[in-house]
């Protein structure tokens, strides 16, 4: 899996668009981007994914450049409960022939400021 | 609602104690994974498991060794306990295959060895 890289923290004013960065340089054509979160003392919880274009859910919009080197997690009105570690990890589909592993890194901790 | 369950929320063990940390997913995932999380450290990968009685080795397996004698179950075995093993320990399952094939966690379990 390909290495990514998270600023280790930010800030971000309740109601504003958190916009959390990742850079991912090493990805290969057939790797996705998934962002996780994990809120203090609870496991992490899936937020998102996208191979090369911009996705939207109920939760968040992930942007990915054109070259996919890097992407960007929009948390589009942040409050309170938003604040929490934010992971971003690169992986293939998971075969029984491989590609199975799933790393972290150390995320974002994304602070929501009242 | 899909699950994932650890056995123990807390637990404390004695140095040297064979210690067992369970994991069960209710969602037929042919593969899971067990993480410790430490401060400033993020989710490091102890092992990973991708079909029954089959394992891998993560980026930190000494001093652990796991057992998937059915699908959905995910045992971690610390042999001797050591109060470096000290951490929150998070057990995860996914799928396999293409598309959305996101990573659930349980809760956590938060060893101390003393």
């Amino acid at each position: 899996d390909a290495k990514t890289t998270q600023p280790p923290s930010m800030d971000c004013a309740e109601g504003r668009a958190a916009n959390l960065p990742c850079n991912h340089s090493t990805i290969s054509g057939n790797e996705y981007v998934y962002w996780y979160r994990q809120i203090h003392s609870q496991g992490p919880q899936y937020i998102i994914h996208g191979l090369k274009n911009n996705e939207t859910n109920e939760m968040a919009s992930l942007i990915i450049t054109e070259d996919r080197k890097s992407s960007t997690l929009i948390l589009p009105h942040a409050t309170l409960r938003d604040t929490a570690v934010y992971y971003c990890i690169v992986r293939a589909p998971a075969s029984n022939f491989g590609n199975e592993k799933l790393t972290f890194g150390t995320g974002t901790r994304l602070t929501i400021i009242p | 609602d899909v699950k994932v369950t650890q056995s123990s929320r807390y637990l404390v063990k004695r140095t040297g104690e064979k210690v067992f940390l369970e994991c069960v997913q209710d969602m037929d995932h042919e593969n899971m994974f067990w993480y410790r999380q430490d401060p400033g450290l993020g989710l490091r990968l102890i092992y990973f498991s991708y079909d029954v009685k089959m394992k891998e080795k993560g980026d930190i397996p000494e001093g652990y060794s796991v057992s998937r004698e059915k699908k959905e179950r995910f045992s971690l075995i610390l042999e001797s306990a050591s109060t470096n093993q000290t951490s929150m320990y998070l057990c995860a399952s996914s799928p396999t295959g293409t598309g959305r094939a996101e990573a659930f966690f349980g809760q956590g379990t938060r060893l101390t060895v003393v």
